[in-house]
């Protein structure tokens, strides 16, 4: 079945840049999304790539696709302490159902 | 519309007891997920609806669980014989299959329904 990885935490200083990785199996994946998760609620959607693109660039997120690798990764510039959240990875094949990671939990010091 | 309603926010239940959970997805959205989602861990499919039709379910969803979605609207996640292990938040999310471009919208969630079973 898919399978989509991601490393547990991040922690970077206020400014610097910010990169999440992750890593899916399912060749058949057409979307690939981001959603960011604060404490007690629920998700919210960032941004999505569609697999034939290899870059994503939206205001302070670039999202960028290796598709022969099945490696997708979220970079936010200039990080702000209210970045703080867990950061789901999703990806969706011809199925309709999103199949997510378990999250990394980036921090934000000052 | 303000996006995915569901109801209650919170609900603490003695094990061996019945819940049951509401969901009100955006009106225009024709499919709707539920997930759950425990400590530590990324959401997890349970089932999902397009219109009143339950096309998918995962093995999570033991016979214990039951969801409805009668008349493709709002749709009900029941648990019955409430075990400690069902403890996690129940989320509900929503998409819209009509148009093609919206295909890649992504799903819109809701904020949950956190269960703790004692």
């Amino acid at each position: 079945g898919e399978d989509v990885e991601q490393s547990l935490f991040l922690s970077v200083r206020e400014g610097d840049s910010s990169v999440i990785n992750c890593t899916y199996t399912d060749s058949s994946s057409t979307y690939l999304y981001w959603y960011k998760q604060e404490p007690g609620a629920g998700l919210q959607l960032l941004t999505y790539i569609f697999s034939n693109m290899d870059m994503k660039q939206d205001q302070r997120l670039t999202v960028l696709l290796n598709k022969k690798d099945k490696h997708l990764s979220l970079r936010i510039a200039d990080t702000q302490t209210g970045d703080s959240a867990i950061y789901f990875c999703a990806e969706r094949g011809g199925s309709y159902i999103p199949t997510f990671g378990r999250g990394t939990s980036l921090i934000v010091h000052p | 519309d303000t996006g995915v309603s569901q109801d209650p926010r919170h609900k603490i239940t003695k094990r061996g007891q019945n819940v049951t959970f509401r969901c009100d997805p955006i009106s225009e959205h024709n499919r709707l997920y539920w997930y759950r989602q425990t400590l530590g861990q990324g959401p997890e499919f349970l089932t999902y609806f397009q219109n009143e039709a339950q096309l998918e379910k995962s093995r999570l969803l033991s016979d214990r669980f039951s969801a409805e979605r009668p008349k493709g609207s709002f749709s009900t996640l029941e648990i019955q014989r409430t075990e400690q292990g069902d403890s996690a938040m129940y989320l509900c999310a929503s998409s819209d299959s009509t148009t093609g471009g919206s295909l890649s919208y992504g799903y819109t969630f809701g904020s949950g329904t956190r269960l703790t079973v004692v």
